[in-house]
């Protein structure tokens, strides 16, 4: 019973460095989601996947870019990290129209 | 814009006695709410989910009240534990379901 797996958990990156964020879900559900969590802040909605093939913007998605590989896999990508960017980030994913998210474990990204 | 707020400052209770944790949101009517727990370097996890047309929902030792007027929901945990401490967020849905919006979280302590 893996629920939603993230890749890696820790990451340090140099300002300017790309990496990608790695999301799977073993639970058939329709929908995907990158958040970010930040000290005060809470969870904010960076990029979604409502389903296979389509995905949209959250409520800070500059700086990131995604893709729904197919309906297990999703992926977030930094293409020129910034310090802004250190972050706790976190997958989730959701059955079409439940709304109830199962999250990732989260990958704790350092920008230096 | 919407904003949702919970406590920022942390909740110290007994052991025992009931928790209240409070989320206010202003701006926004949403179709149902959820309340989440997270755990210190864990990713959030669904408790209860409340719809408008319900005034209280209860799991166990759980209770969770939906007040649309007062654009407030009240959430109860009874006979606290240590057990229980952890941080707890609520969320509310956005565009028919297709997005979540998280507070910031409330820090609950239990002590023995």
């Amino acid at each position: 019973n893996a629920g939603v797996t993230q890749t890696p958990k820790f990451q340090v990156l140099k300002t300017g460095q790309s990496m990608t964020l790695q999301c799977a879900q073993d639970m058939n559900h329709n929908s995907m989601y990158w958040y970010r969590q930040d000290p005060g802040m809470g969870l904010r909605l960076i990029y979604y996947s409502a389903s296979e093939g389509t995905t949209d913007k959250g409520e800070v998605p500059n700086g990131y870019n995604v893709s729904r590989l197919n309906k297990r896999e999703f992926s977030l990508r930094l293409e020129s990290a910034a310090p802004s960017q250190t972050s706790v980030y976190f997958c989730a994913s959701s059955e079409a129209g439940a709304n109830v998210l199962t999250f990732g474990a989260g990958s704790r990204l350092t920008v230096l | 814009s919407q904003k949702i707020e919970q406590n920022s400052e942390a909740l110290n209770i007994q052991e025992g006695k009931t928790a209240t944790l409070t989320c206010n949101y202003t701006n926004y009517s949403p179709a149902y709410l959820q309340w989440y727990r997270q755990d210190p370097g864990r990713g959030p996890v669904f408790l209860l989910l409340i719809r408008e047309n319900e005034k209280e929902k209860r799991k166990e030792r759980l209770k969770v009240t939906f007040d649309t007027t007062l654009k407030q929901s009240l959430f109860h945990i009874t006979a606290s534990q240590p057990a229980d401490s952890a941080t707890y967020l609520c969320a509310l849905d956005m565009e028919y379901g297709n997005k979540l919006v998280f507070g910031a979280g409330t820090i609950l302590r239990v002590k023995s």
